[in-house]
């Protein structure tokens, strides 16, 4: 079983539009989570870190639920420039063991 | 900052024979990891070391894989002899822990785009 698993998209949807995207994880003692995003043919990049109080940076929140053991990402008013795909993350404390997700496909069209 | 940096950002050779990808992680980070990424598997952990030890080598595929950290400004992924299902995108992540605060995630390299035929 893969320990982090993500719907592949992709999704399509147009500009302004709110989209939300979960994942799961099977590892109850991961401590560490996070959402990348991946441009095509691009290096992984953080997006951002996800707490379990719920954290939000502008138009992205990010939401833990460890009783579920899922992991969410909203984006708000998307934009062309948020076409991507986006990659759940978890892991260990010391930040040693990050499993990625095979990531989701994310198109927003004018 | 210049980042992680990896070489050679893409690489074609010859099933059988040696490759080498480098990686020079971001100054003062004290853990560097080795990814590889397919579209059928995603990004796999190879290898991560700490503090230029070599930590846990159990996601390396075979005895073929190799990696070393001299120092801890470089490392090195060697593949001999290669094959080619060892094609996919090989990067290095670099990263550290700030003031014994919560960890940051990884800064990861371009990449190094391998095709072996």
């Amino acid at each position: 079983r893969k320990e982090v698993e993500q719907d592949p998209g992709p999704f399509n949807v147009p500009e302004g539009a709110t989209v939300a995207f979960n994942c799961t994880y099977s590892n109850s003692a991961s401590q560490s989570f996070f959402w990348y995003r991946q441009d095509c043919r691009k290096e992984p990049k953080l997006l951002m870190s996800v707490y379990s109080s719920g954290n939000e940076d502008g138009r992205f929140t990010a939401q833990l639920n460890r009783a579920s053991q899922y992991i969410s990402l909203l984006i708000r008013d998307s934009k062309l420039s948020d076409s991507a795909t986006y990659l759940c993350v978890s892991g260990n404390q010391a930040g040693t063991a990050l499993i990625f997700g095979k990531g989701t496909t994310l198109s927003v069209s004018s | 900052d210049a980042g992680v940096i990896q070489s050679p950002r893409h690489e074609v050779t010859e099933m059988g024979q040696e490759v080498t990808l480098r990686c020079k992680p971001i100054s003062g980070h004290n853990s560097l990891f080795w990814y590889r990424q397919t579209m059928m598997r995603g990004l796999e952990l190879l290898i991560y070391f700490n503090n230029n030890v070599p930590i846990d080598d159990s996601g390396m595929p075979e005895d073929r894989f190799s990696a070393k950290m001299p120092n801890a400004s470089f490392s090195t992924l060697k593949i001999q002899p290669s094959e080619p299902r060892d094609s996919a995108v090989y990067f290095c992540a670099s990263s550290s822990r700030t003031g014994g605060h919560s960890f940051y995630g990884y800064t990861f390299g371009s990449g190094t785009r391998l095709t072996v035929v």
